[in-house]
């Protein structure tokens, strides 16, 4: 069993829909939970970063973290066709290293 | 603007070629990765750094070494490139402490022929 699952989609949704993303992970010991945008050609960067479980609203965006049940969620709000793009959860102990999902493929239709 | 430079975006080279990818920091960050990108298979760990002159295997080290001689510059070397070799290249930096997360830089499309 892979340490992160997320759906590798792709996800078509017209413009203005509510997205919604989802990882799923096995390892008790992650702390720090991330997210990561990649447009086509193009490395990822980094769009948000939580820490243990609840929520983190930025402008459209908002991670949700459930420990509990190790379930990590990113929603875009209006979404937009630049929000084309592929997106990685990534979650951490802390320190060093990443362990990454496959990414989820996103395209938003005009 | 802080950045990860990678040397090359694209790069055809023939199987059996010692082959190099150079990554430049501009941050003063700590740790460097170098990740391979697959479809379907996500980001896959090839090796990292956390000081000059350290490394440390990561998922899929088979066929690459690495070296890092300056703080800001570490170096992917495919010694004998073979066609499963093809693949996208990330380099990464990061701080010490993870805070920020990674900077990636923007690939380099590797064809190995």
């Amino acid at each position: 069993q892979k340490e992160v699952e997320q759906d590798p989609g792709p996800l078509s949704v017209p413009e203005g829909a509510i997205v919604s993303l989802n990882c799923t992970y096995s390892n008790s010991a992650f702390q720090y939970f991330m997210w990561y945008r990649q447009y086509s050609r193009k490395g990822p960067e980094l769009l948000m970063y939580t820490y243990s479980s609840g929520n983190k609203e930025d402008g459209r965006f908002t991670a949700q973290v459930d420990k509990s049940s190790k379930y990590i969620s990113l929603f875009i709000r209006d979404s937009q066709p630049s929000d084309s793009a592929t997106y990685l959860c990534a979650p951490t102990p802390g320190g060093g290293k990443l362990t990454f999902g496959t990414g989820t493929r996103l395209t938003i239709i005009p | 603007d802080v950045k990860v430079t990678q040397s090359s975006r694209y790069l055809v080279k023939r199987t059996g070629e010692k082959v190099f990818l150079e990554c430049v920091q501009d941050m003063d960050h700590e740790n460097m990765f170098w990740y391979r990108q697959d479809p379907g298979l996500g980001l896959r760990l090839i090796y990292f750094s956390y000081d000059v002159k350290m490394k440390e295997k990561g998922d899929i080290p088979e066929g690459y070494s690495v070296s890092r001689e300056k703080k800001e510059r570490f170096s992917l070397i495919l010694e004998s490139a073979s066609t499963n070799q093809t693949s996208m290249y990330l380099c990464a930096s990061s701080s010490e402490g993870l805070l920020g997360g990674y900077t990636f830089g923007s690939g380099t499309r590797l064809t190995v022929v």
